[in-house]
């Protein structure tokens, strides 16, 4: 059974300081990766996948399947990246999607 | 084009009643799936539906249950309810077939059990 773990539930940076929201996985194929966001008052959201290896609103996040991890790092938070952060992972092709518990981040200014 | 549609987005209701939450995917999406979200547990995966057959299941009590119809429009109910069963409940829609596997979510039916 694949499990996704995101040790942090709060994290607080101080605008500019760069950020780093940690997750880990376990699954023994090869899985599909996502952050997704929730912003206050908004409905949850994609932010960004492994497979695309895209940068969106500054944030990155590299799969290393030697360390199991997908963290999701920003050079310099802004305010309004304060939300609440979800990993999951998707086992391709199957419509199971496994979510961390969260880690709701606050950047102060 | 549309979102994720749930409804009703708030509902009250008492220990012992059953309720139906109701979810319209994105036009030509055929993949449903409900999740639990709540402050201490994150979210939970409750089941998915595709064309009207249940794929998966999440580790939840058969008081959960859940059904899709034709139009992939997408339906779960919960029995007998306990005051632990107040939370968010999330519907996301996908595209089968699509590589990525996005899932695009609605604004949640909130319940409270009394």
């Amino acid at each position: 059974a694949q499990r996704v773990t995101q040790p942090e539930k709060l994290l607080s940076v101080f605008k500019g300081a760069p950020v780093e929201l940690k997750c880990n996985y376990s699954y023994s194929g090869s899985p599909e990766l996502f952050w997704y966001v929730q912003y206050s008052r908004q409905r949850l959201q994609l932010l960004l996948r492994h497979i695309s290896r895209e940068s969106i609103k500054g944030f990155t996040a590299d799969l290393n399947k030697g360390e199991t991890s997908f963290h999701l790092k920003k050079p310099f938070a802004q305010e309004e990246d304060s939300a609440m952060y979800y990993c999951a992972l998707r086992v391709t092709n199957a419509g199971k999607s496994t979510f961390g518990d969260g880690t709701t981040l606050t950047v102060k200014p | 084009k549309a979102g994720v549609t749930q409804t009703p987005r708030y509902l009250i209701k008492t220990r012992g009643q059953q309720v139906t939450l109701s979810c319209s995917p994105i036009s030509g999406h055929r993949s449903v799936s409900w999740y639990q979200q709540t402050p201490g547990q994150g979210l939970q995966f409750l089941f998915e539906y595709f064309s009207e057959t249940q794929r998966n299941k999440g580790n939840f009590p058969g008081r959960f249950s859940g059904r899709q119809f034709s139009n992939s429009r997408s339906e779960m109910n919960v029995s007998t309810l306990e005051l632990g069963d107040s939370a968010l409940y999330l519907c996301a829609s996908s595209l089968q077939g699509e590589v990525t596997g996005e899932l695009f979510f609605g604004e949640g039916s909130r319940l409270t059990v009394l």
